[in-house]
């Protein structure tokens, strides 16, 4: 079945320093690829998506390129900051899944000052 | 900006114990889904909710848990005798259907005894 894979945490940078977490997926149909973000104590938020393979979502200065060949929808940003810190998680939907949403595990970032 | 919310916030029931969780999702929006957090993993799909009855339910969603629509505006989650595996974070969601962008309430933190 559709299933969603992210990278391990904890994941712990300096402010400003570059951020990656990779995100693949595995998925029989044209799914929608989402970044949704839980600061401590809080739900989770939608941090950005992309509907269709090469789209780019962007927000907050976050980045996620659909790459259908490589089966990505990694996350980037140029410069972190403390605010910054909190658990990011991959998802994806698509009509094969009804609109439910599969989420990878989770990855916890820690930014320091 | 509309948003989705649940009550209560934390919830501390005896195993056995019936409990109802209740969500008011966004007005116009037609699709309702649960979906649960257990401490350190991944977020995962209970339950879908269109048209006033169940789309799709997941293995987890076994007869001790039931979901209504009693109005037009409340959207509840009763699981009939708790668990201690029950124990989570539970998080209504809503949107405006297919696969559209699902938008999640704070999330509810069961604990069960």
């Amino acid at each position: 079945g559709d299933s969603v894979t992210q990278m391990e945490g904890p994941v712990t940078l300096s402010e400003e320093a570059f951020l990656t977490i990779n995100c693949t997926y595995t998925a029989t149909g044209y799914p929608s690829l989402f970044w949704y973000v839980q600061y401590p104590g809080e739900g989770l938020q939608l941090l950005l998506k992309a509907t269709k393979a090469d789209d780019k979502g962007s927000n907050k200065g976050f980045e996620a390129t659909y790459r259908k060949e490589t089966t990505s929808f990694h996350l980037e940003k140029g410069s972190v900051q403390v605010s910054d810190s909190a658990v990011y998680f991959c998802a994806l939907t698509s009509y094969n899944q009804g609109g439910k949403l599969i989420f990878g595990q989770g990855t916890e970032l820690s930014v320091k000052p | 900006e509309p948003e989705v919310t649940q009550t209560p916030s934390h919830q501390v029931t005896q195993m056995g114990q019936e409990v109802i969780l209740r969500c008011v999702p966004i007005s116009n929006h037609l699709y309702f889904y649960w979906y649960r957090q257990i401490l350190g993993q991944k977020v995962e799909f209970l339950v879908s909710f269109y048209n006033n009855e169940i789309s799709e339910k997941s293995e987890i969603f076994d007869d001790q848990f039931s979901v209504e629509r009693p109005d037009g505006s409340n959207f509840t989650l009763k699981i009939r005798s708790t668990k201690l595996e029950d124990s989570a974070m539970y998080f209504c969601a809503s949107s405006e259907g297919g696969i559209n962008e699902q938008f999640f309430g704070p999330g509810t933190r069961l604990t069960v005894l």
